[in-house]
């Protein structure tokens, strides 16, 4: 089984509905992470967790709620979809060192 | 929050050696320098780190300078496999910089 898994894996929406993405790794790690790519871009940070008391917001948080709702899960909501947030989503984890572990992604798309 | 910089593309033939650069002039004393992998559609994979010198694995090897400003991620006798977008992250475990510093990676096509 994947050590970090995503649901659901693809997901289209309408504009203003609420969604939510999940996330679950089973390798003990307390950081977990959730980055959005656009088509030629690279990763950038929304909100990123160090363990389950702990939420920061990163690099592009507007339009975006977390959960941590255990060490294992970390969930992404989209609380009022819109086109713009159209995305390929992955969530990560890392221990204390510096090494991600990456889930297979969740291909948003807001119509 | 060091800052990284790396060529956007890179082409190369199937059997070479590449080299890809990434600067970090505001590097930190405590900062790693970490490179990943990133396949269509697929979430970015570590390949190697270093701190300082030379560090090698299965995969690539990691040269950093004594005064740590560059790095050069090379990938010996590469295959059509290895095209893909490699990025150069720089920073410490103490806080989020590391996880801010993906960027846009450089985009390595391989070639018969």
């Amino acid at each position: 089984d994947a050590d970090v898994t995503q649901t659901p894996r693809n997901r289209i929406t309408k504009t203003g509905k609420r969604i939510m993405l999940e996330c679950s790794q089973t390798k003990g790690h307390d950081r977990m992470y959730w980055y959005r790519q656009d088509p030629g871009l690279g990763l950038r940070l929304i909100y990123y967790s160090f363990d389950v008391k702990d939420i920061n917001k990163g690099e592009i948080s507007d339009g975006y709620s977390v959960s941590r709702q255990a060490q294992a899960k970390f969930s992404l909501s989209l609380e009022s979809a819109i086109p713009n947030q159209t995305a390929l989503y992955f969530c990560a984890t890392s221990d204390l060192d510096l090494e991600q572990f990456f889930g297979p992604g969740t291909r948003l798309t807001v119509l | 929050l060091a800052k990284t910089t790396q060529p956007i593309s890179m082409d190369s033939y199937e059997g070479q050696e590449v080299n890809i650069t990434c600067s970090h002039n505001n590097i930190a004393t405590n900062d790693y320098i970490t490179w990943y992998q990133q396949f269509p559609s697929q979430g970015p994979r570590f390949i190697i780190q270093g701190y300082k010198t030379k560090v090698t694995n299965e995969v690539a090897s990691l040269f950093i300078p004594a005064d740590r400003k560059s790095s050069t991620l090379s990938l010996p006798r590469v295959s059509l496999s290895d095209t893909a977008v490699y990025y150069c992250l720089v920073g410490d475990n103490s806080n989020s910089g590391y996880a801010l510093n993906f960027g846009k990676g450089t985009s390595l096509l391989v070639t018969p």
